[in-house]
């Protein structure tokens, strides 16, 4: 149990379409990343947020896109749906100690697009 | 592009026996960090270690940073059913690069 819920677990969507997945962090936690996970693959990297504001972002295009809130939660937007956009969507939340960052990864929302 | 892989890509044992992942790069990172994750869920962090040569253990888990910080190693010793699962290695840059993963499934 890391502390760190997403919604919804499952979805399906079509192929143009938009959609919005949420993470609601740990309290205390500042920074939120966002990570896409192919099947039989690493997590991707595709952004992270700090105190609210992008700080970071991977070799994803602009068509995916987040928000991070004052109470710990944040969202992941994904405009025009491609086929291969079907992936486990994963967030994690993070507090820096010393030279270590710990991430806690929610249970990930895995997305189907036909 | 900075990548990480790890070998095997898949492994399949018996219990009591002994494994090493590996997880290698041409890029030197900051810190590396070992995870491990099961169907359904995140991954979750084993262990992180951010100094060159470093070597941390976890109960029957070894971890070792190589000394140019562009590769790692995990030993688990005399391996249990529930050590199966997807281990990943991921290196901090500017940000986490994950590896390709290791699936290990362990037969009782």
């Amino acid at each position: 149990e890391t502390g760190v819920t997403q919604s919804p677990t499952h979805l399906i969507k079509t192929r143009g379409q938009q959609v919005t997945l949420r993470c609601s962090s740990q309290s205390g936690h500042n920074t939120v990343s966002w990570y896409q996970q192919a099947l039989g693959q690493g997590p991707q990297f595709i952004f992270q947020y700090y105190r609210e504001e992008e700080n970071g972002r991977g070799n994803f295009p602009p068509r995916f896109s987040g928000l991070q809130f004052p109470n710990y939660s944040s969202e992941l937007n994904v405009n025009a749906l491609e086929l291969d956009d079907s992936a486990l969507y994963l967030c994690a939340s993070s507090r820096q100690t010393g030279r270590e960052e710990t991430q806690y990864f929610g249970p990930g929302t895995r997305l189907l697009v036909l | 592009t900075q990548l990480l892989e790890q070998s095997p890509q898949f492994l399949s044992i018996q219990e009591g026996e002994n494994l090493t992942v590996y997880c290698n790069s041409s890029s030197v990172f900051s810190s590396l960090q070992w995870y491990r994750q099961e169907p359904g869920e995140g991954p979750v962090l084993l262990v992180t270690v951010v100094t060159g040569g470093e070597v941390k253990k976890l109960k029957r888990l070894t971890f070792q940073f190589g000394d140019a910080r562009k590769d790692s190693s995990l030993h688990i010793t005399a391996a249990q059913p529930g050590d199966t699962g997807l281990y990943l290695c991921a290196g901090m840059a500017y940000k986490y690069i994950f590896g390709t993963g290791t699936r290990l499934k362990v037969l009782a």
